[in-house]
């Protein structure tokens, strides 16, 4: 599969606690994506990171980037209920194709 | 500002039969993306559209599947004749610009398709 990885497959967490998850990709990168999908709706655009990018901020969200170890992460801080959903990463790789890993499900517990 | 809109969200038919999907993007929105997403996977993009050409379409199933963009702004997906394995959810998405590269997308919810 030309997919991304994402790992765990499923996560459950106590709402306030940091969930970490994790991408595992296979080619060079021009960029990595992250989306979030509730469940029967559509998938929103969390955050972008390029490939010359280590580390990335947006609200809660902390996103890390290893090239050399073709790995990315992203961390929600102080989780709240409404976080529960799937997460994707995506990636383009340097022939600009287009791919969505597999996914983790995240469950926050109130 | 309205979000992409899908038509149905919902349709179930027997196998062989026809099947189209509707997709009006972003106003402005130059790129629409088509993508097939299986339970418990990721989307897997068709796809993709810059203004009315199919700049990657790698991925379509060629023998059953066919879209159109005629004017550059609405978008059909249709599936003729369908199988059981084609039951799935069926996303459109778009961006804006024409930087040749994939950015930030914004989707729509969906047709979710059951194959009878």
């Amino acid at each position: 599969s030309q997919q991304g990885e994402e790992d765990p497959q499923a996560l459950s967490i106590q709402e306030g606690e940091n969930a970490t998850m994790n991408c595992s990709y296979k080619t060079s990168i021009n960029n990595l994506q992250w989306y979030r999908q509730n469940s029967g709706r559509g998938l929103v655009h969390l955050i972008l990171i390029r490939s010359n990018e280590r580390e990335k901020h947006s609200g809660r969200l902390r996103v890390t980037l290893d090239t050399s170890k073709k790995s990315s992460s992203l961390l929600i801080t102080a989780s709240r209920a409404a976080d529960t959903a799937s997460y994707f990463c995506a990636t383009v790789n340097t022939g600009n194709q287009f791919y969505f890993g597999t996914g983790t499900s995240l469950t926050v517990i109130p | 500002e309205a979000g992409v809109v899908q038509s149905p969200r919902y349709k179930i038919i027997e196998k062989k039969q026809p099947v189209a999907f509707w997709c009006n993007p972003i106003s402005g929105h130059n790129t629409l993306y088509w993508y097939r997403q299986n339970l418990g996977q990721g989307p897997e993009l068709l796809i993709r559209y810059e203004n009315e050409e199919a700049v990657d379409d790698s991925q379509l199933p060629k023998d059953r599947f066919s879209a159109e963009r005629l004017k550059g702004v609405d978008s059909t997906l249709k599936i003729q004749p369908a199988e059981l394995g084609d039951s799935a959810v069926y996303l459109c998405a778009s961006s804006p610009g024409l930087a040749g590269t994939y950015n930030e997308q914004f989707f729509g919810p969906g047709t979710r398709l059951t194959v009878l």
